[in-house]
């Protein structure tokens, strides 16, 4: 149980486009998800906490238009990177949160490698 | 505030050696503890946790951890490592009763497994 499926894992865009990326609770309601940005070889860096039915909480620093993140529902929150640039690439990972015993921790999703060219 | 040190950026061990991979932390209260593992581009893969009981906490893959209050630490170890063991560790902290807060991760620390 608490499965998390991220999608896509890897994706490649051009400049200026947008990429969307989903995240799904397969098994349970992820009443938070949480979204991260890893640099290469550095730790997870927090750029949202997003619960669900309301607007995404946004660390500082992490621009809230460019990283768009909906959580329309308790299975599933997209973030989309929009107008994407190279400086954007990075790995994407996403965690859930559930109610109960599922609170304790956060299972997180395979990853998102975005590479814009 | 939570934090997570991890001193270590990089531990060596020979195969079937003993391994340590290190971690202290700084919470308010008692805290929550876990480790996670992650392989090249892939996302975190949940090792272990510490929420209360024993200190002595076995996970995945014959790793374990140990819950040291007073020195606010909590390595992760394995009596023999193996080559696969080799990736990028990572220990995290929450405070109990902290809602919808996320983990606070440390920076990570990178396992080589030499044959």
């Amino acid at each position: 149980g608490a499965v998390v499926s991220q999608h896509p894992s890897r994706v490649i865009c051009k400049s200026g486009t947008s990429v969307k990326i989903e995240c799904r609770s397969l098994d349970f309601q992820a009443t938070t998800m949480f979204w991260y940005r890893q640099f290469p070889k550095q730790s997870l860096m927090l750029m949202a906490t997003s619960n669900e039915g309301s607007k995404a909480t946004y660390e500082q620093g992490v621009e809230k238009d460019k990283f768009l993140i909906n959580h329309a529902s308790l299975t599933l929150s997209t973030l989309t990177v929009t107008s994407a640039h190279p400086e954007d690439s990075s790995f994407y990972i996403c965690s859930a949160k559930g109610p109960g015993r599922l609170n304790t921790e956060a299972f997180f999703g395979q990853g998102t490698r975005l590479t814009v060219v | 505030a939570q934090s997570v040190a991890q001193p270590e950026d990089q531990v060596n061990v020979a195969e079937g050696n003993p391994l340590t991979v290190k971690c202290t932390y700084s919470v308010s209260g008692n805290p929550y503890l876990f480790w996670y593992v992650q392989y090249p581009n892939r996302g975190l893969q949940f090792l272990l946790k510490y929420i209360t009981g024993d200190n002595l906490v076995k996970g995945s893959y014959g790793f374990e951890a140990e819950f040291n209050k007073s020195q606010t630490s909590f390595h992760l170890k394995k009596p023999s490592a193996l080559v696969s063991d080799s990736a990028l560790y990572f220990c995290a902290v929450r405070a109990p009763n902290s809602g919808n807060t996320p983990l606070v991760f440390g920076k990570g620390t990178r396992l080589s497994v030499i044959a």
